[in-house]
C-alpha cells in the first residue's frame, strides 16, 4: 500500500513568506507526528496527533508554527513570516495507533529553504 | 531531558568489514529503542528495535542489544555491503522519539 507521502518535495521561500507543507499519513493511522531535521542532525520532534486532537506541541520552536489535521488524516504544518533558521528538512510520520512505542513510518520530508 | 549520543561519521569500511556503531542514551524510566536508517534520497526507515533491557532487535544482518546497565543500543553487523551505504539514527522513544545526530556509514567494494 502507500506510504506516507509529503508535498512539496522542496520549498524556497523569501524570508518573511508564509509556507503550507502537507502530509498524507497511511490509511487508517490514528497518530501522526512532526519533526525538523537541521543539516547533519537528528529529526527533532515537533508536534503530535491522535486523530485530530494535537496532544502535544511542545516541539513547536515559535508561535510562528503552527500544525492542524482537521478531519483526523491530512496534516498542514504551517510556518508565518519565515527566518533563514526554519531551513531544514520536515519529516512527517504516522503510526497506527495511540501511544508512543508503536513504529512510525516516515514520509520523505520537505526540504525547506529559506533566503 | 531524554537524549540519544551516538558515533561521530563518517565510518568508511571495506565490504564484509565488521561493522559496530555505537550509541547510548539518558531516560528516566524504561524507554524503547530504535535504529531508523535513511538511504540516499528515501525516508527514514525502522531497522530494528528493542523495547525491555536484554531484548536483541535484529533485521536484514543487523543487531543491537538493550542493555540497561551501560544504557547503550550499539548496532552491530558481522558482513557490510556496499548497499548498506546510508546514515543510522539511533532513537529512544519514552513519550516521545528523540534521535540521536546520526551516522554516515560508507562501503567501499
Amino acid at each position: 500500500g502507500a506510504g506516507v507521502s509529503q508535498s512539496p518535495r522542496y520549498k524556497v521561500a523569501k524570508r518573511g513568506q508564509d509556507v503550507a507543507l502537507r502530509c498524507d499519513p497511511i490509511s487508517g493511522h490514528v497518530s501522526l507526528f512532526w519533526y525538523q531535521q537541521a543539516l547533519g542532525q537528528g529529526p527533532e520532534f515537533l508536534t503530535y496527533f491522535q486523530n485530530e486532537a494535537q496532544l502535544d506541541k511542545s516541539g513547536l520552536p515559535s508561535d510562528r508554527f503552527f500544525a492542524e489535521r482537521p478531519e483526523g488524516s491530512v496534516s498542514t504544518l504551517k510556518i508565518q513570516r519565515t527566518q533563514q533558521e526554519d531551513s531544514a528538512v520536515y519529516l512527517c510520520a504516522s503510526s497506527w495507533a495511540g501511544g508512543r512505542p508503536y513504529e512510525q513510518y516516515f514520509g520523505p520530508g520537505t526540504r525547506l529553504t529559506v533566503t | 531531558g531524554d537524549s540519544v549520543t551516538q558515533m561521530e561519521g563518517p565510518v568508511t569500511l571495506s565490504e564484509e568489514a565488521f561493522l559496530t556503531i555505537n550509541c547510548t542514551y539518558t531516560a528516566t524510566g524504561y524507554p524503547s529503542l530504535f535504529w531508523y536508517v535513511q538511504y540516499p534520497g528515501e525516508g527514514l526507515q525502522l531497522l530494528l528495535k528493542a523495547t525491555k533491557a536484554d531484548d536483541k532487535g535484529s533485521n536484514k544482518g543487523f543487531e543491537a542489544t538493550y542493555r540497561k546497565e551501560t544504557t547503550s543500543f550499539h548496532l552491530e553487523k558481522g558482513s557490510v555491503q556496499v548497499s548498506d551505504s546510508a546514515v543510522y539514527f539511533c532513537a529512544l522513544s519514552a513519550d516521545k522519539l528523540v534521535f540521536g545526530a546520526g551516522t554516515i556509514l560508507r562501503v567501499k567494494s
